[in-house]
């Protein structure tokens, strides 16, 4: 089956250290996306790429890293820089970026810090 | 900067009957694109329904269907003959040709068996 997978699906980090959320695709899409989810808000985007080895800032980029090595995998990293990372995460992709693209989503992680 | 606004954080919906969410949002762009989303208990955000600025004829997708005022940038679902599934978090989202992907904060809607 085709589809976006995210592990793990919980994640507990101590304070200071870093932490890497893996997203693997196999829809063949171009374009991969990370965005996090708060209680009341809606989804803000960290990061994407729209081509291996390329990616750019979102909206709220400080305190994350990514790589996009390979087509199918965009891991993001939160960093010990990142001040409130307690948060659920997801991951999307879609065939190309741009305004046109339907983003497909994975299931999420929620990261806990303790 | 675009913003996008949904102003019913709780909806209710007997079971069977039609309800419709609310999404209004602001930009100076004239190409741009919709979207509604919902977000079940799992947490997996589906795609429901999706509408290109440019085209007059509002989209429709089995039970579910948009009134898109351009003009007015209003971009409200209904959803018909509600199901207990239709439970959700729905979020509406724009998108533009210039990599901006603006969520609302989300209406959760109840389902009334």
């Amino acid at each position: 089956d085709g589809g976006i997978t995210q592990s793990p699906k919980y994640l507990f980090r101590k304070e200071g250290q870093n932490v890497t959320l893996s997203c693997e695709q196999n829809l063949n899409h171009d374009a991969m996306y990370w965005y996090r989810q708060d209680p009341g808000q809606g989804l803000r985007l960290i990061y994407y790429s729209q081509i291996v080895n390329d990616f750019q800032k979102g909206d709220i980029a400080e305190g994350y890293s990514v790589s996009r090595e390979k087509k199918e995998s965009f891991p993001l990293t939160v960093t010990s820089a990142q001040k409130n990372p307690t948060a659920f995460y997801l991951c999307a992709s879609s065939i190309i970026a741009g305004g046109a693209d339907t983003q497909y989503f994975g299931p999420g992680t929620r990261l806990t810090v303790l | 900067a675009q913003t996008v606004t949904q102003s019913q954080p709780e909806m209710s919906v007997q079971e069977a009957e039609t309800v419709t969410l609310s999404c209004t949002y602001d930009t100076s762009e004239s190409d741009y694109y919709l979207f509604w989303y919902k977000q079940p208990p799992s947490r997996q955000m589906i795609l429901v329904i999706r509408q290109e600025a440019y085209k007059q004829q509002n989209a429709t997708e089995n039970r579910f269907s948009v009134n898109f005022q351009k003009a007015a940038k209003s971009f409200s679902l209904k959803i018909s003959d509600s199901q207990l599934g239709d439970a959700a978090m729905y979020f509406c989202r724009y998108t533009s040709g210039t990599y901006k992907y603006i969520f609302g904060t989300g209406t959760r809607l109840k389902v009334l068996a």
